[in-house]
């Protein structure tokens, strides 16, 4: 079975700091990983994915993960916070042959201080 | 592309009623989703279509909702008998292909209060 642990549900930073939001996952058969982030009173939009080519992957809105198979993890990070980053933000897996379902984790909700 | 739409966003509704949703996806987009998610949880998969044929639900999906996608296109998602427990954004998300890594492209979502 696949899941996701998102440790820190809450997550604040200033503007301007560093941004550094964990996802752990487990799975039996190399993963399919995906960042979502998600704004009040909206959908869920794709930051990034990984699907084993490159293990660092690119995002929209300057966000990146690298993807380390021998840490079980993928955690997203911005080099620098901006207000407007602040949302919920979810990490999710899934892997090749399955039905395509994506398992989420829990969320971290994301504020960002003056 | 106008993105996926979910009608109606908000519904307030009794316990014991009918309820169902309507979802848009992406035109041309052959995998169709639905997900529920509650406070503080992150979404869980519900069932899922390829074109008009439903290839899985989830065990979360009782015999109280029923979801259909009868031309491959809109999809629609009925609860019946509400009950409070079913208080929760319901989202559809759609896809093109059959892939694992195809990006799932997310509607607003629809919320459920029942009273």
């Amino acid at each position: 079975a696949q899941s996701v642990t998102q440790l820190g549900s809450h997550v604040s930073v200033s503007e301007g700091a560093l941004v550094l939001l964990r996802c752990n996952y487990s799975s039996s058969v190399p993963p399919y990983l995906f960042w979502y982030v998600q704004y009040p009173n909206q959908g869920l939009q794709l930051l990034l994915k990984y699907t084993s080519a490159a293990t660092l992957v690119k995002g929209i809105n300057g966000f990146e993960a690298e993807f380390k198979k021998s840490e079980t993890s993928f955690h997203l990070t911005k080099p620098s916070a901006h207000m407007s980053d602040a949302a919920e933000y979810f990490c999710a897996v899934t892997h090749p042959g399955a039905t395509n379902k994506l398992i989420f984790g829990t969320g971290t909700l994301l504020a960002v201080q003056p | 592309d106008t993105g996926v739409s979910q009608n109606p966003r908000h519904k307030i509704t009794k316990r014991g009623q009918n309820v169902t949703f309507r979802c848009d996806p992406i035109s041309e987009h052959n995998r169709l989703y639905w997900y529920r998610q509650t406070l503080g949880q992150g979404p869980e998969f519900l069932t899922y279509f390829q074109n008009e044929a439903q290839l899985e639900k989830s065990r979360l999906l009782s015999d109280r909702f029923s979801a259909e996608r009868p031309k491959g296109s809109f999809s629609t998602l009925e609860i019946q008998r509400t009950e409070q427990g079913d208080s929760a954004m319901y989202l559809c998300a759609s896809s093109l292909g059959g892939q694992a890594q195809e990006t799932q492209y997310f509607g607003p979502g629809t919320r459920l209060l029942v009273l």
